[in-house]
């Protein structure tokens, strides 16, 4: 079936780096992407989102990049921060159809301090 | 603005047993999603209701799992009987229309022993 994954299981990064999460995605139908931040204990936490017809938006201190000619779609963190160690997942959407949306396994960012 | 409530945190059960897990959404959402992430997996669609009727449930993994939203106000999930594999965290999310990011619950921990 029709599915995003990532590349990354677990992220390691020195804090003050910048972190960058990578997600493919197989269903080229999908117009809407969404960035999600699970802490422990806490439900997923919109960050960012991206429609199809733009390839990069930014945010405080992140910018998403969809690249639709290999289906791939990044989160950047810049400075990344401790209190940015979570489980990241990306998701894509339909809009046109069922508003289902479909995740990725997660990536853990782990902020060294 | 309240956001969504799930009720209970954490549920441990026996084999055999039932179980009902309940979400209140955000005042005024009429669309209502469950997702289920189990064994560390990724998040995955249940079903979805626009007030009290059901959208979409082809998420819905067996009849075991029966979800109701009377009224198109509070929301339950009920699994009955629960076996092994169901347990995981499930989370509910809300929104006001259906083409936007919703808000999720911090989720129901389930463990089936």
């Amino acid at each position: 079936g029709e599915s995003v994954g990532l590349h990354l299981p677990t992220l390691s990064v020195q804090e003050g780096d910048n972190s960058i999460i990578n997600c493919a995605y197989s269903n080229s139908a999908s117009d809407y992407f969404i960035w999600y931040k699970q802490e422990s204990g806490k439900g997923p936490q919109f960050i960012i989102d991206i429609r199809s017809n733009m390839d990069k938006r930014q945010g405080q201190r992140v910018t998403v990049l969809l690249n639709k000619t290999v289906k791939h779609l990044s989160l950047q963190i810049a400075a990344t921060q401790p209190g940015d160690s979570a489980v990241y997942f990306c998701a894509e959407n339909m809009q046109d159809s069922s508003y289902k949306l479909i995740f990725g396994s997660g990536t853990r960012l782990l902020v060294r301090p | 603005e309240a956001g969504v409530t799930q009720f209970p945190s954490h549920s441990v059960i026996e084999k055999g047993q039932t179980v009902t897990l309940r979400c209140d959404p955000i005042s005024g959402h009429d669309n209502l999603y469950w997702y289920r992430r189990v064994m560390g997996k990724e998040i995955k669609f249940l079903l979805h209701f626009v007030k009290e009727s059901k959208q979409d449930e082809s998420g819905m993994p067996n009849n075991r799992f029966l979800a109701e939203r009377t009224g198109g106000t509070y929301s339950t999930l009920k699994v009955q009987p629960a076996e092994l594999e169901d347990s995981g965290v499930y989370f509910c999310a809300s929104s006001h229309k259906s083409n936007y990011g919703y808000t999720f619950g911090s989720g129901t921990r389930l463990t089936v022993v």
